[in-house]
């Protein structure tokens, strides 16, 4: 069965700083997606990056990057020059490719000071 | 990205009644789920809406505590029925785009007194 941790229950990080959320995974699926989600307050689930298991390079979007290491199965977000609304709750989940399940990890509560 | 609303966007209901949660999308998509994040945990998976067909429901959810309609391939709803207390939680539908991400609507933030 298909299992994604999140170690970091909550992180904070200075305003303008890069900040790393945890996420390993665990699947013998050879095919997979992986996401990052954001929660604020308000309890939305904004698309952030996603990660399919045979791209080569590591996705990119604006500030999110997510750190791609599949020996280590990790998926890593990585987010550069944090800011203020960068507070939320941040979820790494995983799918199969063409898939339909997504499974969604503990979540990482994410605070950044000013 | 579709854009995706859900109504109501909160309510507040007595036990033993039901709600009704409607989710609208603004392209047609294959496929459409429901979640439920209950307080302070992780989102589940309910089921998958399935258009023109009953739909699959993930272990621990029953049809008859958690009906879902898919008439189209635009609109989904989600039925509780017979709440309790502990089926407060926020729902959401999401669906499938473009065969690898899912998008997820505002969600439905109840309240079972």
């Amino acid at each position: 069965a298909q299992k994604i941790t999140q170690t970091q229950p909550g992180m904070f990080v200075q305003e303008k700083e890069a900040v790393t959320l945890d996420c390993t995974y665990d699947t013998s699926d050879p095919s997979y997606g992986l996401f990052w989600y954001k929660q604020p307050s308000s309890g939305e689930m904004i698309f952030l990056i996603y990660q399919g298991s045979y791209d080569q390079q590591n996705a990119t979007e604006g500030r999110y990057s997510l750190n791609f290491q599949k020996a280590r199965k990790s998926a890593n977000l990585v987010i550069s020059a944090s800011q203020l609304g960068d507070s939320a709750m941040y979820f790494c989940a995983m799918t199969m490719e063409y898939g339909n399940k997504l499974v969604f990890g503990a979540g990482t509560i994410l605070r950044v000071k000013s | 990205s579709a854009v995706i609303s859900q109504k109501p966007s909160r309510d507040i209901c007595q036990r033993g009644t039901s709600l009704t949660i409607q989710c609208q999308v603004d392209s047609q998509v294959t496929m459409m789920f429901w979640y439920r994040q209950q307080p302070g945990q992780s989102l589940t998976l309910i089921a998958t809406a399935n258009q023109g067909s009953e739909a699959t429901y993930e272990s621990g959810f029953v049809i008859d505590k958690f009906p879902i309609s898919r008439p189209n391939l635009t609109f989904s709803t989600l039925t509780v029925s017979n709440m309790s207390p502990e089926d407060s939680s926020i729902y959401l539908c999401s669906v499938l785009w473009l065969l690898d991400t899912q998008y997820f609507g505002p969600g439905t933030r109840l309240t079972v007194l």
